[in-house]
């Protein structure tokens, strides 16, 4: 079955610190891969999305992900964090035999010190 | 361009009463997806529907649920007799294409119920 896995539940990270968020994900076929942010009490902002072509993604706010089919990993970088990037992260998969439905992580929780 | 709309934001309900959630796509958009979010975990998919059909509803609870979105008007997610398990997020996302293309989904804020 297909599955998605954050391996860390919750993160702190220095204000201006580089940043990784792991995300690894089961499936046969090649996947649509996303990660989303969500600060809390609001909807989730599409980050950056990889489909196919270049396996490393530019998205919005300095964000980066870098697809790794070897390793069935999709994680999103960022080289220098600022405080308004705590929030929840989630990593999600879709595919063309799964119909429109994205499996979603469970989430990652960033939290900035300053 | 207004992004996904979704209402009310929180919603009260006790047990047994039902809940009606409302969900606009955003314009252009004629597939929406709905998704639920317990506390502490990950959205997990509930429904898939375009216009008058329901394409992929594997993820709805066999009783109590309901989703439809009518030719004219709002995709509603509908919740008979809730129970206290069903407090959650339930959030909508919607995309211009959807299915095989599998374009971006654009999600809404959500509504927050919470059954006392």
């Amino acid at each position: 079955a297909q599955s998605v896995t954050q391996p860390d539940i919750h993160i702190t990270v220095s204000e201006g610190a580089s940043l990784e968020l792991r995300c690894n994900y089961s499936y046969g076929a090649t996947p649509y891969l996303f990660w989303y942010v969500q600060s809390p009490g609001q909807g989730l902002q599409l980050l950056l999305k990889y489909f196919s072509g270049d396996t490393l993604v530019q998205g919005i706010k300095g964000f980066e992900a870098e697809f790794k089919r070897s390793q069935s990993s999709f994680n999103l970088r960022k080289p220098s964090v600022h405080w308004s990037d705590a929030a929840e992260y989630f990593c999600a998969v879709g595919a063309r035999n799964q119909g429109g439905k994205l499996i979603f992580g469970q989430g990652t929780e960033l939290s900035v010190k300053p | 361009n207004a992004g996904v709309m979704q209402n009310p934001r929180h919603l009260v309900r006790r047990r047994g009463q039902e809940a009606r959630l409302r969900c606009s796509p955003m314009k252009g958009h004629s597939h929406v997806y709905w998704y639920r979010q317990l506390p502490e975990e990950g959205l997990k998919f509930m429904v898939y529907l375009q216009k008058e059909n329901i394409i992929d509803e594997s993820g709805m609870p066999k009783e109590r649920f309901s989703a439809e979105f009518p030719k004219e008007g709002p995709s509603i997610l509908r919740i008979q007799q809730v129970v206290r398990g069903d407090s959650a997020a339930y959030f909508c996302a919607s995309s211009p294409v959807g299915g095989a293309h599998q374009e971006t989904q654009y999600f809404g804020p959500g509504t927050r119920l919470l059954v006392l």
